[in-house]
């Protein structure tokens, strides 16, 4: 068990640039969760994945936000045309939906993007 | 709306014992857990409640009071590492999904 990982871990970027983040969450994990965390605030919800299926999307989410997982593995996240305003720590997260620890969600190391 | 509240620090010396409360107002509630955060980390998975009444793990235990949209986390024998955030998250739908967090605690532990 490796855990969650995250690619990459800091991304630098320009207003308006186009950005993708990877997730690679655990192997057996059929549940993929994205958040967005900044300074002082919990994590906030953006999009949950079962399996290769999008089934929960927030409100708060932007049409310049977009997420896959195509084959019910990693999932990408990518955010088109940055805004300032998307400077945060992305988090993402897994649990295995079924079993004694299904409502457990592991949460890997975040990438962290600067919008300058 | 949806919110959860609790207090945004907590000090406490080691070998103390610490309650973090959280209240919570959400359009549905099946369960409240409780993530422990330290700088720079990743968000760790502590406890959950479905239904009223304390769990212990370790020197942590978690209560929940659903009539009273009321939990708490409780550490017992504090020491240096527990220094860190913790936050309440409420799973409001059926399909245990998405996590609502509170904006956190934050506790320092000083000797």
């Amino acid at each position: 068990d490796t855990g969650v990982s995250q690619d990459p871990r800091h991304k630098i970027t320009k207003r308006g640039q186009n950005v993708t983040f990877r997730c690679d969450p655990i192997s057996e994990h059929n549940r993929l969760y994205w958040y967005r965390q900044t300074l002082g605030q919990g994590p906030e919800f953006l999009t949950y994945f079962q399996n290769e299926a999008q089934l929960e999307k927030s409100r708060l989410l932007s049409d310049r936000f977009s997420a896959e997982r195509p084959k019910g593995s990693f999932s990408t996240l990518e955010i088109q045309r940055t805004e300032q305003g998307d400077s945060a720590m992305y988090l993402c997260a897994s649990s295995p939906g079924t079993g004694g620890r299904y409502n457990e969600q592991f949460f890997g190391p975040g990438t962290r993007l600067t919008v300058l | 709306g949806q919110s959860l509240e609790q207090p945004s620090e907590v000090t406490a010396v080691e070998g103390a014992i610490v309650q973090i409360n959280c209240t919570y107002q959400t359009s549905g509630f099946y369960g409240l857990s409780w993530y422990q955060q330290h700088d720079g980390g990743a968000p760790t998975f502590l406890s959950y409640n479905a239904l009223d009444g304390l769990e212990e793990t370790g020197r942590f235990s978690s209560f929940l009071s659903r009539s009273d949209s009321y939990g708490y986390l409780l550490l017992q024998e504090l020491q240096m590492k527990d220094s860190a955030s913790y936050f309440c998250a409420v799973i409001n739908n059926q399909a245990g999904t998405a996590l609502i967090f509170g904006k956190g605690t934050t506790l320092s532990v000083s000797s």
